[in-house]
């Protein structure tokens, strides 16, 4: 039973390319939730997604940044035009839903640098 | 705001001895969950132990306690006989049952163990 899988594990991009980062949720699951970890900092809530659905965007940056979860495949955290700044760890957690003991399930992370 | 503040940025233990993390959060709701994930150098988010906010009684996992003070928001994580393997960034977070699963994340404790 493959826990919550999130590639790239590492991602390299130029000052204003795209990064997109992938998340496969563990079997079961449908809620996923995007979080972001600057270095010696901890994690920061930015999104949380169900199937087609966004439930709570309120810590996504309101530029260049998005995300989906689509019917099929796995949820997308998209940034556009990356800045310096963007280098963090994006780390997917996933649920099987509300009615649970409210433990997220995390994958290994994304670490993106931004040359 | 709702906040997690954990005001130790590192501790240091003798294997075998204890050690306790503080935590403390602020929040108005009343019904809630609270965790203490630990954070490997591999960055995988592991859950160490859970707390139900209407529960007076402490958790307890083997050798992970918690002292869960409610009215003086606090939720300290006590690590009984360390061992090497609990070296690791340790973090704090809760819960509002009425927000979904999204999760808010102190800033973290690193956890040394000396041999």
């Amino acid at each position: 039973n493959a826990g919550v899988m999130q590639n790239p594990r590492h991602l390299v991009r130029r000052r204003g390319q795209e990064a997109r980062l992938r998340c496969s949720p563990m079997k079961g699951h449908s809620h996923v939730y995007w979080y972001r970890q600057l270095p010696e900092e901890g994690l920061k809530f930015m999104v949380y997604l169900q199937k087609e659905n966004i439930i709570d965007e309120s810590g996504m940056p309101k530029e260049r940044f998005s995300a989906e979860f689509p019917k099929e495949g796995p949820s997308i955290l998209r940034i556009q035009q990356v800045v310096r700044g963007d280098s963090a760890a994006y780390f997917c957690a996933s649920s099987p839903g509300l009615a649970n003991t409210g433990e997220l399930f995390f994958g290994e992370g994304s670490r993106l640098t931004v040359l | 705001a709702q906040t997690v503040t954990q005001s130790q940025p590192e501790m240091s233990v003798q294997e075998a001895e204890t050690v306790t993390l503080s935590c403390t959060y602020d929040t108005s709701e009343s019904d809630y969950y609270l965790f203490w994930y630990k954070q490997p150098p591999s960055r995988q988010m592991i859950l160490v132990i859970r707390q139900e906010a209407y529960k007076q009684q402490n958790a307890t996992e083997n050798r992970f306690s918690v002292n869960f003070q409610k009215a003086a928001k606090s939720f300290s994580l006590k690590i009984s006989d360390s061992q090497l393997g609990d070296a690791a960034m340790y973090f704090c977070a809760y819960r509002i049952k009425a927000a979904g699963n999204k999760l808010t994340f102190g800033g973290g404790t690193r956890v040394l163990v000396k041999p």
